[in-house]
């Protein structure tokens, strides 16, 4: 079974702290994305990545950054934290073309901002 | 206008009733369709791909209708087990961006 396992399920910050999330995956996967969930707003992507090194905008990338030095590890820095910022972090990874195969979720980190 | 448009319910059916969920989307061009299921505080996991042709997986049905620009999911037989929220997700692969409905809650009543 494909294991994405995410650094954190709870994590409290205060504003203007730096964060780290981390992602890792097990099964080789090409591609990595985050993504936050807020109600009423679904998922929306942060950043993508497709390769070691490679990194794609999403949706949402505006006070974010992300990097991916190893092909299974996939961080995603919130530079200076701030109260929108609070919500859940979802890490993912799919094999192959992007766009056409599953993509397997982590268990997600709750962010809290204060 | 959003990228993928879903009604968020709630849907509270009784064990057994047939239910159908309904999903737009908004760019012709879009290539790729799914429904995920995401259970109360978890992650989301694949349920199904939505062929063009249509596919069914035992008491699960997907339709593709790009004409009308929608997918639709139909769950034959609900179980108690089913109570859950259903994700439509669309890629339009020429952005690779996966894009995800707001979700539609379902709940299974005894």
């Amino acid at each position: 079974d494909v294991k994405v396992t995410q650094s954190s399920r709870y994590l409290v910050k205060r504003t203007g702290e730096k964060v780290f999330l981390e992602c890792v995956q097990d099964m080789d996967h090409e591609n990595m994305f985050w993504y936050r969930q807020d109600p009423g707003l679904g998922l929306r992507l942060i950043y993508f990545s497709y390769d070691v090194k490679m990194k794609e905008k999403g949706d949402i990338p505006e006070g974010y950054s992300v990097s991916r030095e190893k092909k299974e590890r996939f961080s995603l820095i919130l530079e200076s934290a701030s109260t929108n910022q609070t919500s859940m972090y979802l890490c993912a990874s799919s094999l192959g073309a992007l766009g056409y195969n599953e993509q397997f979720f982590g268990p997600g980190t709750r962010l809290t901002v204060l | 206008r959003k990228e993928v448009e879903q009604d968020p319910g709630p849907f509270n059916v009784p064990e057994g009733a047939t239910v159908a969920f309904n999903c737009t989307y908004s760019n012709s061009a879009s290539q790729s369709f799914f429904w995920y299921r995401q259970d109360c505080r978890k992650e989301p996991k694949l349920l199904m791909s939505v062929y063009s042709s249509g596919n069914e997986d035992g008491r699960f049905t997907a339709q593709l209708n790009r004409a009308s620009q929608y997918i639709s999911l139909l769950i034959r037989d609900s179980k108690l087990s089913d109570s859950a929220t259903y994700l439509c997700v669309v890629n339009m692969l020429t952005g690779n961006q996966f894009y995800f409905g707001t979700g539609t809650s379902l709940t299974v009543i005894p």
